[in-house]
């Protein structure tokens, strides 16, 4: 079945650990992008790629990092984990470009840092 | 500054209609998407507006005012998996999509 695919799903980590999201779509999509959600707030954009090779930073950047080094995957790196990085982390996809850019989104990676 | 605006929180009956709205001020706009999503899951594309007016799509209608920076969603003959959230998102002039905090839609029988 075509889609993203997350993981891990759900998560518990020492603060100031190391931690990788990992995302994987097989749709061909050119465009990727990491979204956090929290209670009372809209989906945040962390990072985004419109193209294998290509990376860039959304509203909330700090502290994560991604790469693309091909078309189906994006990963997001968290270097040193810290509380306030607790929340749930969509990745998402789409075929870019202009006009109306709908999004896929995988399952979601629920993150709690203690 | 970009700021998206929807009820936090909406109630209506089984088998009635309600309406979400949404207001946005931003400039640079280039469309307007509602998504779902159901508790504990993934958001899910309903409707993209880009010009003044109605599109229906069964059960949902989205409609558009950009002069009035205004837009709402109509869920008819409501059925109890209407339960959600429903996400109003702006898609700006980079194409990237700048989103509301989302409104909880809650029916009841």
């Amino acid at each position: 079945i075509a889609g993203i695919t997350q993981a891990p799903t759900s998560q518990i980590l020492a603060a100031g650990r190391r931690m990788t999201l990992r995302c994987t779509q097989d749709m061909r999509h050119n465009a990727m992008y990491w979204y956090r959600q929290d209670l009372g707030l809209g989906l945040r954009l962390i990072h985004y790629s419109n193209t294998a090779g290509t990376t860039g930073k959304g509203e909330v950047p700090d502290g994560y990092s991604v790469s693309r080094a091909n078309t189906d995957d994006f990963p997001l790196t968290l270097a040193s984990a810290v509380p306030s990085q607790t929340s749930v982390y969509f990745c998402a996809s789409s075929a870019g470009g202009g006009g109306a850019n709908v999004l896929t989104f995988g399952a979601g990676s629920r993150l709690t840092v203690l | 500054g970009q700021n998206i605006d929807q009820p936090t929180e909406m109630t209506a009956t089984e088998g009635a209609i309600v309406q979400i709205n949404c207001t946005y001020q931003t400039s640079g706009f280039n469309g307007l998407f509602w998504y779902q999503q159901h508790a504990g899951e993934a958001p899910t594309f309903l409707s993209y507006n880009v010009l003044d007016g109605l599109e229906e799509k069964g059960r949902f209608s989205s409609f558009l005012s950009r002069s009035k920076g205004y837009s709402y969603l109509l869920l008819k003959e409501l059925q109890m998996k209407d339960s959600a959230s429903y996400l109003c998102a702006e898609e700006d002039s980079n194409y990237q999509l700048i989103w509301g905090a989302g409104t909880k839609l809650i029916i009841k029988p």
